[in-house]
């Protein structure tokens, strides 16, 4: 079986932080790793892929998450927030022989000005 | 833009009713999903269809169905609706049978009210 845990439903940070999303999983087979956002009123879409080519994956504006198999993690990073950042982000769980993809259950991310 | 289209953005309706939600997937894609996101249990996956047949069920209650057409639009229906089903209902579309490992493309969703 397999679960992702986010933890942190909420984090606050300011406009030129750092920015980091934590997200464990757990999975029997090698994973494949996902992190989408949501915008408000929006749609989920994707920010970046882990398919085991390489640990250190980047994504869109700006964003990148480090897959760990020690730690079990692929937290979330982006060096500098920036206001538009504000969303919630899901981190998501699949694998080549399963049915779904497990998704976390989000972090919403504030960015003060 | 996904490419995917959900109709109608917004249903008000009331209990004991019952609704479809229909949702057109991105050209080429054959795979359908439908998730239903509410505060309290996150995001629930309810079904997959691919090419018009089922692939995988998760969280899918007997009060509810889908279907996957020809043309591959995907319809979820909604039976003798509960206050409890007020949610948003997203469904997302990819090209492979594979869910674990594609990437999902997301329509705008179709925000249920019941009242």
């Amino acid at each position: 079986a397999q679960s992702v845990t986010q933890l942190g439903s909420h984090v606050s940070v300011s406009e030129g932080a750092l920015v980091l999303l934590r997200c464990n999983y757990s999975s029997s087979v090698p994973p494949y790793l996902f992190w989408y956002v949501q915008y408000p009123n929006q749609g989920l879409q994707l920010l970046l892929k882990y398919t085991s080519a390489a640990t250190l994956v980047k994504g869109i504006n700006g964003f990148e998450a480090e897959f760990k198999k020690s730690e079990t993690s692929f937290h979330l990073t982006k060096p500098s927030a920036h206001m538009s950042d504000a969303a919630e982000y899901f981190c998501a769980v699949g694998n080549t022989g399963g049915f779904k993809t497990i998704f976390g259950a989000g972090t919403r991310l504030f960015v003060k000005a | 833009d996904s490419g995917v289209t959900q109709t109608p953005k917004h249903l008000i309706t009331a209990t004991g009713q019952r609704v479809t939600l229909r949702c057109s997937p991105r050209s080429g894609d054959l795979s359908v999903y439908w998730y239903q996101q509410s505060l309290d249990q996150g995001l629930q996956f309810l079904i997959q269809y691919y090419n018009g047949e089922e692939r995988a069920k998760g969280n899918i209650l007997e009060r509810f169905s889908a279907q996957q057409f020809p043309d591959l639009h995907s319809e979820l229906n909604l039976s003798s609706l509960e206050l409890g089903d007020s949610a948003l209902y997203f469904c997302a579309s990819s090209v492979a049978k594979l869910a674990g490992v594609n990437e999902q493309f997301f329509g705008p969703g179709t925000r249920l009210t019941v009242l």
